[in-house]
């Protein structure tokens, strides 16, 4: 069974730090990874996304992650946190094999950011 | 495009009443989802559907139905509301394919009471 860990329910970090939000899956075969973020009161939107290729992957805002097979790490980064990244943070994964886009969610980092 | 639309934005309910939420996209997307989020769980598959008439079960299906009669709806039953269903309710769509992204709507937030 696919499964996904988030290390860290709460991260802290002032502004113009790097950011760095770990996540780690379990899958039989290397899956499709994702990290979406969540704005206070609405919904998830994609940061982005690893679907084979090119390990390192860049997305919106200046995030990206590394996917890294042996470790079964995604972890996500920004080299200079804002303010306004201060969010939730969700790794996700879908299997090679999944039907009907069924996402498996690891539960959450709080991001905050100090001025 | 409106994308993901989601109806109501908030809910109260009593224990034992019965509603649907409703969830349309204006994307032809063939994949549409549920998910609920609990806090320090993230987000539960509750029930998907790979297309007009065709539905399954998820993580967490047990408490609700749905139905799937055109690709633009996807509406979420609950026959009995219990207070273990407060929660923030998420519909999503996609098209077909394992890579492609899931677009969210800005969810449904329910209390049971």
């Amino acid at each position: 069974a696919q499964s996904v860990t988030q290390l860290g329910s709460h991260v802290s970090v002032s502004e113009g730090a790097l950011v760095l939000l770990r996540c780690n899956y379990s899958s039989s075969v290397p899956p499709y990874l994702f990290w979406y973020v969540q704005y206070p009161n609405q919904g998830l939107q994609l940061l982005l996304k690893y679907t084979r290729g090119a390990t390192l992957v860049k997305g919106i805002n200046g995030f990206e992650a590394e996917f890294k097979k042996s470790e079964t790490s995604f972890h996500l980064t920004k080299p200079s946190a804002h303010m306004s990244d201060a969010a939730e943070y969700f790794c996700a994964v879908m299997g090679f094999y999944n039907q009907g886009g069924k996402l498996i969610f690891g539960q959450g980092t709080e991001l905050s950011v100090k001025p | 495009n409106a994308g993901v639309t989601q109806t109501p934005k908030f809910q109260v309910l009593k224990t034992g009443q019965s509603m649907t939420l409703q969830c349309a996209q204006d994307m032809n997307h063939e994949y549409m989802s549920w998910y609920r989020q609990d806090p320090g769980m993230g987000l539960r598959l509750i029930h998907y559907s790979v297309g007009a008439g065709i539905t399954d079960q998820g993580e967490v299906p047990n408490g609700y139905n749905v139905s799937r009669s055109t690709t633009e709806d996807f509406p979420l039953r609950l026959l009995s509301a219990a207070p273990s269903q407060t929660s923030v309710y998420f519909c999503a769509s996609s098209y077909s394919g394992v890579q492609e992204t899931q677009y969210f709507g800005p969810g449904t937030r329910l209390l049971v009471l």
